[in-house]
Order: C-alpha cells, then sequence, then structure tokens
C-alpha cells in the first residue's frame, strides 16, 4: 500500500540550512506537498510540486523531487527561529483528493 | 478571509460519554475533510464530503463515529460512546472543489480540537 516516511526530527543551527527529507511508494503520485504545522495551528500548505518536475524554489525554499528514487527533499535556507516546526510530506494520488500523509519532521532551531 | 472554525479547541470526557466536534469551512469550499491525527503521527482522512455528500468514508469506524454535513456548509463530527484509543486531535480541512478546483489540492485546515478520552 501507500506510505510516506519521515525522520522525525532534525536539530540545525540558526543561519545553516535545513534539508527534510521523505520518501514515498505510489509511483503514480500526481502533486507531492509540504505542510507545516506551528504549535497550536493548523497545517498550512508550504510548497508543493507537479510530479513532472525535479526542482521547485520559492524564495528561501527550494524542493527537490526524484521521481526514480521516490525521494522528495525541502531545503530552507538561512533558517530562523520562526521556521521552528513540525514539517509534513504528503502525496497526492491519481484523484488529487485522497493525500497520503507522512508523521512529520519536527525542525528544531539551536541558537 | 476567515479560515476553517472548529469548536471545541479542547474536550475532556469520561470514557463511553458522547462527544461532538463542529467545523466552519473557509466560505466558498465544497469539499470538507475530517482527519484524525494522534501524536506523532500525521493526519488520517476519516470523511471526505463534496457539498453534503460523503464521497469516501471508508475509514470511518462507523459502528461509533457519524458526521453530517447539512446543506454542504458546516459539518459536526461524532463519537458514541467514546473510548479511551478515540483520544487524539480531530482536525478539520476544506478546499476548492469543481470548477475551481486548482490542479493541486491545497487544503486549508483548523486548528483541531484535541480530545482526551480518561
Amino acid at each position: 500500500g501507500e506510505d510516506v516516511e519521515q525522520s522525525l526530527f532534525l536539530s540545525v543551527r540558526e543561519g545553516d540550512s535545513s534539508v527534510i527529507n521523505c520518501t514515498y511508494t505510489d509511483s503514480s503520485s500526481t502533486y507531492l506537498y509540504w505542510y507545516k504545522q506551528e504549535p497550536g495551528a493548523g497545517l498550512q500548505l508550504l510548497t508543493y510540486i507537479f510530479s513532472n518536475m525535479d526542482m521547485k524554489q520559492d524564495q528561501r525554499l527550494t524542493v527537490l523531487l526524484n521521481k526514480k528514487d521516490k525521494h522528495l527533499s525541502l531545503r530552507i535556507a538561512d533558517t530562523q527561529t520562526g521556521d521552528s516546526a513540525i514539517y509534513f510530506c504528503a502525496e497526492s494520488l491519481d484523484s488529487n483528493y485522497q493525500l497520503i500523509w507522512g508523521a512529520g519532521t519536527k525542525l528544531i532551531i539551536k541558537p | 478571509e476567515a479560515g476553517v472554525v472548529q469548536s471545541p479547541r479542547y474536550k475532556i470526557i469520561e470514557k463511553k460519554q458522547p462527544v461532538a466536534f463542529w467545523c466552519n469551512p473557509i466560505s466558498g469550499h465544497n469539499t470538507l475533510y475530517w482527519y484524525l491525527q494522534n501524536l506523532g503521527q500525521g493526519p488520517e482522512l476519516l470523511i471526505r464530503y463534496e457539498n453534503e455528500e460523503a464521497v469516501d468514508d471508508s475509514q470511518l469506524p462507523k459502528d461509533r463515529f457519524s458526521a453530517e454535513r447539512l446543506k454542504g456548509v458546516d459539518s459536526t463530527l461524532k463519537i458514541q460512546p467514546a473510548e479511551l484509543g478515540d483520544s487524539a486531535v480531530y482536525l478539520c480541512a476544506s478546499s476548492l472543489g469543481g470548477s475551481g478546483r486548482k490542479p493541486y489540492n491545497e487544503q486549508f485546515f483548523g486548528p483541531g480540537t484535541r480530545l482526551t478520552v480518561l
């Protein structure tokens, strides 16, 4: 069945780059997403990538997609304390309504 | 623009009691989702509505869980009776559907209701 896996924690120093990784299993995924969840708040779409792309850049965020290895990554440049959150990777199946979610990676920022 | 509203934010009940959660989606969003989120895990879909129709309720434990979305706007999720294992955060999300749907599925989430069953 479908499965999305992420590391549970990532610790980086303020100002460094953060790279959060995700692997998925369904080769028919159409879109892959990164959502951010801050304490006490709902999940918020951070960025997404269409499955026929291999890179997408949006200000401090860079998404890399390796379809052959079914590997997705999110790079946050110049990590700030406000980036502290849980980051969820999700893949959508053909219908594009059903999302399969990873368990989330908690990003911890060290001063 | 107001976001997805959920109430209550927190609920503590004893096992075997009933409980209900309410969700008001973003205006104009035809698709509404209820998710369950356990600590340290991602959201798990319970039910998806297109307007007032439940189009995917395959993961909803129908022996104790029920949901409704009268008039295709607000929705209520109910558990009766609640069990200890139901302690979790219940998330509501909405997205555009039909002709207004973007090619990618951006879901907008409420803050969730944290349920504790004692």
